[in-house]
């Protein structure tokens, strides 16, 4: 069974530095999406990603969040100047649009992001 | 906001079918009912999915009432791995264009099995 791939699957940064998220989406999948999950909260949805160009946002993905596919397989998420609130589980997800109807996403194993 | 409503806890015997119910009296004509679960902090998985005819895979079971407000996840005979938080979703799909109907998770059901 394909799979999402995420690293690192954890990462400690310090208050202020920023980091990169990595993805590695499903090989013919071309949709990407990014979700976040607190410790004890819902799973929120951030962006989603489509033919190089975010395709949806949420009120939480401001200007200090940015995502790019700078190679055919990597997906990436970055965050700007961390604060501790960013402190989550961040996931990753593809699906395949000729699975639209049909089918759902393949969700990666998520990082966990800790800010110190 | 999540559009569906699900109890915030269920138990179930292990071996025994795990019934999880979830409203959703505002869906539209167009928009699927997505059931995921997450066990633990792993990322969600997809279960099943359908419109309005009663679906089946190797996972669960998904029963649809007729005036689509309602729906239950049936899972036939849950075992202690089956313990996790199951997402009821409804979502639009749509082909191309870019908006795939995002997934908007509500707290979910969770679901323990107990030997």
């Amino acid at each position: 069974e394909p799979e999402v791939t995420q690293t690192p699957s954890h990462q400690v940064t310090q208050m202020g530095q920023e980091v990169i998220l990595r993805c590695v989406p499903i090989s013919n999948h071309l949709y990407f999406y990014w979700y976040r999950q607190i410790l004890g909260q819902k799973v929120e949805f951030l962006v989603s990603f489509y033919n190089n160009e975010i395709s949806e946002k949420s009120e939480i993905f401001d200007d200090q969040f940015s995502v790019e596919r700078p190679d055919g397989s990597n997906f990436t998420l970055k965050i700007r100047s961390t604060k501790l609130e960013d402190s989550a589980m961040y996931f990753c997800a593809s699906s395949d649009p000729h699975r639209t109807s049909r089918g759902g996403y393949t969700f990666g194993s998520g990082t966990r992001l800790t800010v110190v | 906001d999540a559009k569906t409503t699900q109890p915030p806890s269920m138990d179930c015997a292990e071996g025994r079918a795990a019934n999880l119910p979830c409203n959703h009296s505002t869906i539209s004509g167009n928009e699927y009912v997505y059931w995921y679960r997450q066990i633990h902090s792993q990322g969600p998985q997809y279960i099943i999915h359908g419109l309005k005819n009663n679906e089946t895979n190797e996972m669960a079971s998904l029963i649809i009432t007729e005036d689509r407000k309602s729906s239950t996840l049936i899972l036939p005979h849950a075992t202690l791995r089956d313990t996790a938080v199951y997402y009821c979703i409804v979502r639009v799909a749509v082909l191309g264009g870019g908006s795939q109907g995002n997934l908007i998770f509500g707290k979910g059901t969770k679901l323990s099995v107990k030997p």
